[in-house]
Formats: structure tokens, sequence, C-alpha cells
């Protein structure tokens, strides 16, 4: 069974880094593309970035509201794909979930969804 | 970027009711538009994909239709477990984006 796990999230302070982590079982993570979304308290989902398949590059896509500041990367020799965070912000602030996503089968595209790790920004 | 806007933004609705809810693109996606339930404290789950494709094991009082720049949700008779947080999701086009989401309540 394909499974998605994220950890590494937790307090941090404004200003300082954090690099959360997703992890992948059950299937041929190499094969996909990683989603990282994110949902403040009380708000709604937050596309904030893509990473494809090492074929493709491993090339990146943002939402413009964290580009520049966060990086997504990959090592698919551990199956685990990472969203680096940087120059935190209080509104940074969410739980963080991760997604597969395949770049040749639609039926494969945010289909599994790990079960997400909060990240507190906050003196 | 891709505006999506969802409508209504919230909505009471009874046992038994229709359920339509809207998603509009600001451009067009073709059919790449994923359908999402949320409930409090749970993980996104998927509905339909491909706009109207109906994910395995979802019940089929569950349904999508559109292309393009509108999309609805329809659910056929509205079952308790239904009431939770319905989203859009168009991934036709960097960046992605998310609609704000409807809740459908009682």
């Amino acid at each position: 069974e394909a499974q998605l796990v994220e950890s590494g999230g937790g307090l941090v302070q404004p200003g300082r880094s954090l690099r959360i982590s997703c992890a992948g079982s059950g299937f041929a993570f190499g094969d996909y593309a990683i989603n990282w979304v994110r949902q403040a308290p009380g708000k709604g989902l937050e596309w904030l970035g893509f990473i494809r398949t090492q074929p493709y590059g491993a090339t990146t896509d943002y939402a413009a509201s964290v580009k520049g500041r966060f990086t997504i990367f990959r090592d698919d020799s551990k199956s685990i794909a990472y969203l680096q965070m940087n120059s935190l912000k209080s509104e940074d602030t969410a739980n963080y979930f991760c997604s597969r996503y395949s770049l040749s089968d639609i039926l494969f595209t945010f289909d599994n969804w790990g079960q997400g790790t909060l990240v507190t920004v906050s003196s | 970027d891709i505006q999506m806007t969802q409508s209504p933004s919230a909505m009471s609705a009874s046992v038994g009711d229709r359920v339509t809810i809207t998603c509009r693109a600001s451009q067009g996606v073709t059919t790449y538009l994923a359908w999402f339930q949320q409930k409090p404290g749970k993980v996104p789950k998927r509905l339909i994909y491909a706009a109207s494709r109906l994910q395995s094991g979802v019940p089929s009082r569950f349904s999508g239709s559109g292309s393009g720049t509108e999309f609805t949700l329809t659910i056929s008779s509205l079952q308790p477990e239904d009431f939770a947080t319905y989203y859009c999701l168009q991934h036709g086009n960097h960046p992605f984006t998310f609609g704000p989401g409807t809740k459908v309540d009682i």
C-alpha cells in the first residue's frame, strides 16, 4: 500500500529555518513528482510547490507566496522529498502535507497524501 | 496565475438534499481539475479526478462535470457523512491552485 509520511515539524522562531521531510513507501517513489500543500489553522488548502522526477530534471515550481524562501529537493535513494523553509514568518504556521503526482497518469495525481506535520512559527 | 473561485462558500443542507458546488477557473485548465473532501482534523480525500472521473471507493452519489473554466461537483443525495468542506484544485498550469473551499453543514 502506498504511503507518505511527513516529519520534522515543530516550533521554530520567526526568521529561522526548518526542513521537513516526506518519506514514501509501498510504491516507486522515484517515478512520482511530489507536491507540498499546507493548511493554516482554520483556513483552506494552499499549494506550495512541486518537484518533478529525475527524468524531468527534478525541476521545481513554487507558489508566489513562498518562492525564494522555500526549496523542495528529493533523495530518491532514500525515497524522501524535503521542504526547506527559510526566513520563516508567523503566517507560515500550518499543517504541511505532501502528496504524490504522476506525470504520466492522471489517475495517480493527488491520490495519496501524508498525514501532515505541524509547523508553528512563534517566538 | 490561475485563480480558482468556488460557490457557494458555505451552505446548509439536509440529509437527502441534492447539492451542487461550482468551481470556476480564471483560465482554461482543460480537465486537470480534482475535487477533495476534508473533514476537521483529517487529510484531504480525493473524490473526483480529471474533472469527472470518480475515485475508486467513493460512493456513486458523488459526480463531477465540466471542462475549461467551469466545473461542478454534485452530491445526488446528501448523507450524514458528507458534511465536510470541499475543495477544487486545478493542476493544468503551474502554479497549481486550490479553490477557497465550500463548507457543507447541517
